[in-house]
């Protein structure tokens, strides 16, 4: 069965410590896998994506994650927290046959 | 090119009522996706559409749900005898026929219905 776990429904960090959101998948096939994130009334936005190229993929606004097979994981870092990187986070995974399955988001609150 | 659009952004109905959704993907886009989010979820996959054929329809969409996509362009989403469940972001996507299948979609702003 195709799924995607998001294992944390909120997480708060401070500006300027770093972020990690963690994403679990489960894929019979070789999966793609994506990061989108939602701002509060602004629709979904792309911020990386892995398809069987480089394990380590940068995204946008300084976002990156590491596919890891082994741990069947795709978590998403940030170096340093901006305020502006308040938003909910969704992994998402491309199960062929045109069908993609979103996790539940995550929640990221920045504190000053 | 201005992105995926949505008409209305608000619905608010009466139990009972049909609601029509508009959606407008970029335009050479021939990959065209529907999908509902409830508060606190991820949004829900609904249904896709290549061109103007619909390929795959999740088991979500009952039958009082129907999409079209005539002419491979323009899609809409109606739903017939609303339910207060129905309520929710109801979201469209598209993207570009990538060799592969490996792609990226983009989302237009949503439509949230509410269902009184």
């Amino acid at each position: 069965a195709q799924s995607v776990t998001q294992l944390d429904s909120h997480v708060s960090v401070s500006e300027g410590t770093p972020v990690l959101l963690r994403c679990n998948y489960s894929s019979s096939y070789s999966p793609s896998l994506f990061w989108y994130v939602q701002h509060p009334n602004k629709g979904l936005q792309l911020l990386l994506k892995y398809t069987s190229a480089a394990t380590l993929v940068k995204g946008i606004n300084g976002f990156e994650a590491e596919f890891k097979k082994s741990e069947t994981s795709f978590h998403l870092t940030k170096p340093s927290a901006h305020m502006s990187d308040a938003a909910e986070y969704f992994c998402v995974l491309y199960t062929g046959g045109f069908k993609t399955i979103f996790g539940a988001g995550t929640r990221l609150f920045v504190k000053a | 090119d201005t992105g995926v659009s949505q008409d209305p952004r608000h619905k608010i109905t009466k139990r009972g009522q049909n609601v029509t959704f508009r959606c407008d993907p970029i335009s050479e886009h021939n990959r065209l996706y529907w999908y509902r989010q409830t508060l606190g979820q991820g949004p829900e996959f609904l249904t896709y559409f290549q061109n103007e054929a619909q390929l795959e329809k999740s088991r979500l969409l009952s039958d009082r749900f129907s999409a079209e996509r005539p002419k491979g362009s323009f899609s809409t989403l109606e739903i017939q005898r609303t339910e207060q469940g129905d309520s929710a972001m109801y979201l469209c996507a598209s993207s570009p026929n990538v060799a592969g299948g490996a792609y990226e979609q983009y989302f237009g702003p949503g439509t949230r219905l509410t269902v009184t």
